[in-house]
């Protein structure tokens, strides 16, 4: 079955420190591995995708990397804010039969602290 | 322009009943994606709808099932309720249905079934 690990569960940290999250997905082939930003109440919204011949790809103080040799990305947040506080999810897209179904981790619960 | 909106936001069902979701995509879109949820199971892929014709469908019970009508809105049923079907319904619509797609979520409905 394919899987989408993230970590931590859940991560607190001070406004202005950096903060990298974690995603191990299993799914092979893949077409692309997405981050996604959901605010408490409200639907995901689109931080980055990435190819799995991508290796990198930013969004502003939003940095997603890839090593596709691994089956790891990561999302680095860059001098945190406020509005920061979210939970962070990992997808993947799988491709098996043309259906790309996507595969969600349960996400990365982050809250920036003043 | 206006975001996917989704109705009713809130809503309380017992055991056994059926309940109806609808989503308005945003205007020009025509692929529209169903997503349940959950604490526990987090998001999981319900079905994609893409020109009123379901293209993907994700592993979920025959109790739920959806359809487009031609103004690409799009509505969700689940039938014979059960406790476990307690979830936030979240709606996603896209331009097209190519894998790349960005998919811009609603607001969700959240359910509760007692």
């Amino acid at each position: 079955k394919n899987q989408v690990e993230q970590s931590p569960q859940s991560l607190i940290i001070l406004e202005g420190k950096n903060c990298t999250l974690q995603c191990n997905y299993t799914v092979s082939p893949f077409s692309n591995l997405r981050w996604y930003k959901q605010d408490t109440g409200r639907g995901p919204v689109s931080l980055t995708i990435m190819t799995f011949s991508e290796n990198t790809k930013s969004n502003g103080r939003y940095t997603a990397t890839l090593d596709a040799d691994t089956k790891q990305s990561s999302l680095h947040i860059t001098a945190s804010q406020l509005s920061d506080s979210a939970s962070y999810i990992c997808v993947v897209r799988d491709p098996s039969g043309g259906s790309y179904i996507p595969t969600f981790g349960r996400g990365t619960s982050l809250i920036v602290h003043p | 322009k206006a975001g996917v909106t989704q109705t009713p936001r809130y809503l309380i069902k017992t055991r056994g009943q059926q309940v109806t979701l609808s989503c308005s995509p945003i205007s020009g879109h025509r692929s529209v994606s169903w997503y349940q949820q959950t604490p526990g199971q987090g998001l999981q892929f319900l079905f994609e709808y893409f020109s009123e014709t379901q293209r993907n469908k994700g592993n979920f019970p025959g109790r739920f099932s959806g359809r487009q009508f031609s103004n690409s809105r799009s509505e969700m049923n689940v039938s014979t309720l059960e406790l476990g079907d307690s979830a936030l319904y979240l709606c996603a619509s896209s331009r097209g249905q190519g894998v790349g797609e960005t998919q811009y979520f609603g607001p969700g409905t959240r359910l509760l079934v007692l």
